[in-house]
């Protein structure tokens, strides 16, 4: 069974940075790009970054570039999203997902984002 | 940036109805589109990729069709569980977009 597990979330002030990791498990994570998306509050879905199963390539959302990056350990099966320069529009559920080919296949339960003085 | 256009966005429909979702791209995006089903507090669910193919384990009751700038997903004999709201994504160029989303109710 595949699931991802987030973690790394909370409140931070802006301005300042913050890590997510997703824990993959139940599929070969080397075989897999992967990718983050994010939802603001009773807002709809927005694609923030994906990394290539190697880790070769990265794609990044103008908003965020510069600020975010995406990263992965494929001996620990984990990807992780460093984000600096936080901002308040930042605030989202971030949500780990699986890319088959180019769509989403598998998403995460989210972590919870708060960026606030 | 590819813009996707999702209508309507609520509706609200009796159990055994049938209901479809639209989305439309700003421009071509070669049946590369997926279709999502959400319900409040869980994460997406796949229901549909490359514009019609079935997700393992997704009802028969849900269709997806289209081509070019124009994609629909069809819900057949709405079931009480099928509340919830529906995104579309263009997954045919970065940055990948989603559709508002469509909420669906069920009288």
């Amino acid at each position: 069974e595949v699931q991802l597990v987030e973690s790394g979330g909370g409140l931070v002030q802006p301005g300042r940075s913050m890590k997510l990791s997703c824990a993959a498990s139940g599929f070969t994570f080397s075989n897999y790009g992967m990718a983050w998306v994010r939802q603001a509050p009773t807002k709809g879905l927005e694609w923030v970054a994906t990394i290539s199963y190697d880790g070769s390539s990265t794609y990044y959302r103008d908003s965020v570039k510069g600020r975010f990056t995406i990263s992965r350990d494929n001996a620990k099966s984990t990807l992780y999203l460093q984000m600096n320069s936080l901002r308040s529009e930042d605030t989202a559920t971030y949500y780990c997902t699986r890319q088959r080919y180019y769509y989403f296949d598998y998403w995460g339960q989210g972590v919870m984002v708060t960026v606030s003085s | 940036d590819i813009q996707m256009t999702q209508s309507p966005a609520s509706l609200s429909a009796s159990l055994g109805e049938t209901v479809s979702i639209e989305c439309l791209a700003s421009e071509d995006i070669y049946n590369n589109l997926a279709w999502y089903q959400q319900k409040p507090g869980k994460s997406p669910q796949l229901l549909i990729y490359y514009a019609s193919s079935l997700q393992d384990g997704v009802p028969s009751r849900f269709s997806g069709s289209g081509s070019g700038t124009q994609y629909s997903l069809k819900i057949n004999s709405l079931e009480s569980e099928d509340a919830a709201t529906y995104f579309c994504l263009q997954d045919s160029e970065y940055p990948y977009t989603f559709g508002a989303g469509t909420k669906l109710e069920l009288k």
